[in-house]
């Protein structure tokens, strides 16, 4: 395991809320993405963090931002929550050696 | 854009059977295919591809890539009930450190 933890693990917001997930990681990797799953869709990349305040756009980020001020934690931040960002969100991390990635445990997100 | 389409959706069989998953992908320049299984929780890594034609296997699973028709199967034997999962594959390519993910292949193995 690549002691990746996540929190919170379950939440309920209510829309227009701000949220804020955080993913801490142990094994000192570069690299660190928020991931978004909804049935059907797989996984899609949200934002991604190639090292300290090096963050960049995935596939799905408009309503999101992330900050990474150390390199054990990756937050991502809804500021205004909307139900269409009712998921379950994994924080994954590597190495950038190779593309296996280590995946936290999620976070299930609804908003009411 | 890459662009990653796996099927079936979802598939049901009986212990012992044995299941092809595929997968598909549009990638602008590939470096590798890697093969997840996701139970209740987080995925776990199974298999990572970069070269055509040469399978991989651990156990019961099994996975070949064919980088000119581009796609990969996922193939499992005697499937017991602990099999049941999604399966996703993911493509990396050399542009970025970064994977697109398909939608996943739900298998279920019934007693």
């Amino acid at each position: 395991d690549a002691g990746i933890t996540q929190s919170p693990r379950h939440k309920v917001t209510e829309t227009g809320t701000p949220v804020t997930l955080r993913c801490h990681q142990t094994e000192n990797h570069r690299y660190m993405y928020w991931y978004r799953q909804d049935p059907g869709h797989g996984l899609r990349l949200i934002h991604y963090s190639y090292g300290v305040k090096d963050t960049d756009k995935g596939e799905v980020s408009d309503g999101y931002s992330v900050s990474r001020s150390k390199t054990e934690d990756f937050l991502l931040t809804l500021e205004s929550a909307t139900s269409s960002q009712t998921s379950v969100y994994f924080c994954a991390t590597n190495n950038g050696v190779g593309g296996e990635l280590f995946f936290g445990e999620g976070s299930r997100l609804t908003v009411l | 854009e890459d662009k990653v389409v796996q099927s079936p959706l979802s598939l049901v069989v009986h212990e012992g059977d044995t299941v092809t998953l595929n997968c598909s992908y549009e990638v602008t320049n590939f470096r590798s295919l890697l093969w997840y299984k996701q139970e209740k929780k987080a995925p776990t890594f199974l298999f990572m591809l970069t070269s055509s034609g040469i399978e991989k296997k651990s156990g019961r699973l099994s996975s070949i890539l064919d980088k000119k028709e581009l796609f990969s199967i996922l193939n499992i034997t005697a499937t017991q009930t602990g099999d049941s999962a999604i399966y996703l594959c993911a493509v990396e390519d050399n542009a970025g450190n970064m994977l697109t993910f398909g939608g996943g292949t739900r298998l279920m193995v019934k007693p």
